[in-house]
């Protein structure tokens, strides 16, 4: 079955470092990664999107790289700030024999900038 | 542009009420969805839309139905709530199904089921 795994469920950093954040799947041929950042008892929030002939996507802070063949993608925020904190989620679209079913969510990985 | 607009916000029923949480959209996005939150289990998909008039079942549907008669909304319904539906409930809907536009979120409903 497809199944998305991030890489831990808690990230502690120190203010100004380099988080970098994990995302592996499996049984997935996706043509495209997404990321997104949630807070407390808000909805997630959509951050990059990338696609399968792109090695690298950045914004601003953010930068997202893409390996297909190790089926992993990470995820880097430069210089972090304590207003970074917050849960990161990865997300692919889940294929079954009737085609597309929708974007699957890897569990997150909750990311505390510590000053 | 209100986005993704999803009511009630909180909500506690009996075992056995049914009752409809409501989404609608205004971004004419045709592809909709619906998820539940739970603690270590991340965003699971229930149902989704890829257009008015069509719906499928996603990872957990039993126990909800949905139906989409407009572009606009895409209602989600309890038939008869059990324990195990207390979740946070999200409605997602993006431009297209094939994962290659962002999805937007509504802010959620946080549902206790006693």
């Amino acid at each position: 079955s497809q199944k998305i795994e991030q890489n831990s469920e808690a990230l502690n950093i120190q203010e100004g470092k380099t988080a970098t954040l994990t995302c592996n799947y499996t049984n997935y041929s996706p043509a495209y990664l997404q990321w997104y950042r949630q807070d407390p008892g808000r909805g997630p929030v959509f951050l990059l999107l990338i696609r399968e002939n792109e090695k690298e996507k950045r914004k601003e802070r953010l930068k997202v790289t893409f390996d297909t063949t190790l089926k992993q993608s990470l995820f880097h925020i430069t210089a972090s700030q304590p207003a970074d904190s917050a849960t990161y989620l990865c997300a692919l679209l889940q294929y079954s024999g009737g085609g597309a079913d929708g974007l699957t969510f890897g569990k997150g990985t909750h990311l505390i900038i510590q000053p | 542009n209100a986005g993704v607009t999803q009511t009630p916000k909180f909500q506690v029923l009996k075992t056995g009420q049914s009752m409809t949480l409501q989404c609608a959209q205004d971004m004419n996005h045709e592809y909709m969805s619906w998820y539940r939150q739970d603690p270590g289990m991340g965003l699971r998909l229930i149902h989704y839309s890829v257009g008015a008039g069509i719906t499928d079942q996603g990872e957990v549907p039993n126990g909800y139905n949905v139906s989409r008669s407009t572009t606009e909304d895409f209602p989600l319904r309890l038939l008869s709530a059990a324990p195990s539906q207390t979740s946070v409930y999200f409605c997602a809907s993006s431009y297209s199904s094939q994962g290659n536009t962002e999805a937007f979120f509504g802010q959620g409903t946080r549902l206790t089921v006693v």
